[in-house]
């Protein structure tokens, strides 16, 4: 199984929208909605902020949100603020396996 | 509110077996769940290792399957890790994490950094 596919970095001003994509198969991410996205801060551990494509974990931002077209998920983050800079990870889920995306950095300029 | 906790060796020679414990507080870990391990090379992305179910049953990644074995001790509360061969790849934070049934991982440990140097 390959890694999800994801782009090594986005970028946007604030108070704009950016969305991360991260593409798998019809294997993992077309087969199931087992979609996670985590947060991570440098130096931080990752921090879940959507599970099962678009649902959010009480307490994160509702300024992240998930969906999923075939065998692409995506992570939307609206209102983009300086705390938002980070690295952001996919994950599904196929075979009891956990699949991670490359990871996807997001800088706020 | 479940809480995890890796300890291991830090620094590691190629050729060792590295060994990592991950104590789980808050929560019996043979209540439900997966129990995992995910590593992290520095400035690299994360790499899922192995989960086990509360059950026992294990589940290891294709690329380490042969080096890994993931277990649980029911009576300490905690599961562990064995890397057998580590070489300087194997370099690494690496994290114990409980992982649902949908593969969502919801709790992580702190992460332990392991360097593996000769």
């Amino acid at each position: 199984q390959s890694a999800l596919t994801q782009p090594a970095s986005v970028s946007g001003s604030p108070g704009q929208s950016i969305t991360i994509s991260c593409s798998g198969t019809r294997s993992d991410i077309g087969g199931y909605n087992y979609v996670s996205w985590y947060q991570q801060h440098p130096g931080k551990v990752p921090k879940l902020i959507i599970y099962d494509v678009s649902d959010r974990p009480s307490g994160v931002s509702n300024r992240f949100s998930g969906s999923k077209s075939g065998n692409t998920a995506s992570l939307t983050i609206s209102g983009l603020q300086a705390e938002d800079e980070a690295d952001y990870y996919c994950s599904s889920f196929i075979n009891r396996n956990v699949l991670f995306g490359g990871g996807t950095k997001v800088t706020v300029l | 509110q479940v809480k995890l906790q890796e300890s291991g060796p830090g620094l590691m020679k190629p050729s060792e077996t590295l060994s990592l414990t991950c104590d789980v507080s808050a929560y019996s870990i043979t209540s439900g769940y997966f129990w995992g391990w995910i590593r992290q090379p520095p400035g690299k992305g994360l790499e899922w290792i192995a989960n086990i179910y509360h059950s026992g049953s294990t589940y290891y990644s294709p690329s380490l399957q042969s080096r890994v074995t993931i277990s649980l001790d029911t009576s300490k509360n905690q599961f562990s890790l064995s890397l057998t061969s580590v070489t300087a790849a194997d370099t690494a934070v690496y994290y114990c994490a409980r992982v649902g049934v949908r593969g969502v991982v919801d709790s992580w440990g702190q992460g332990t950094l392991v360097t593996v140097s000769s």
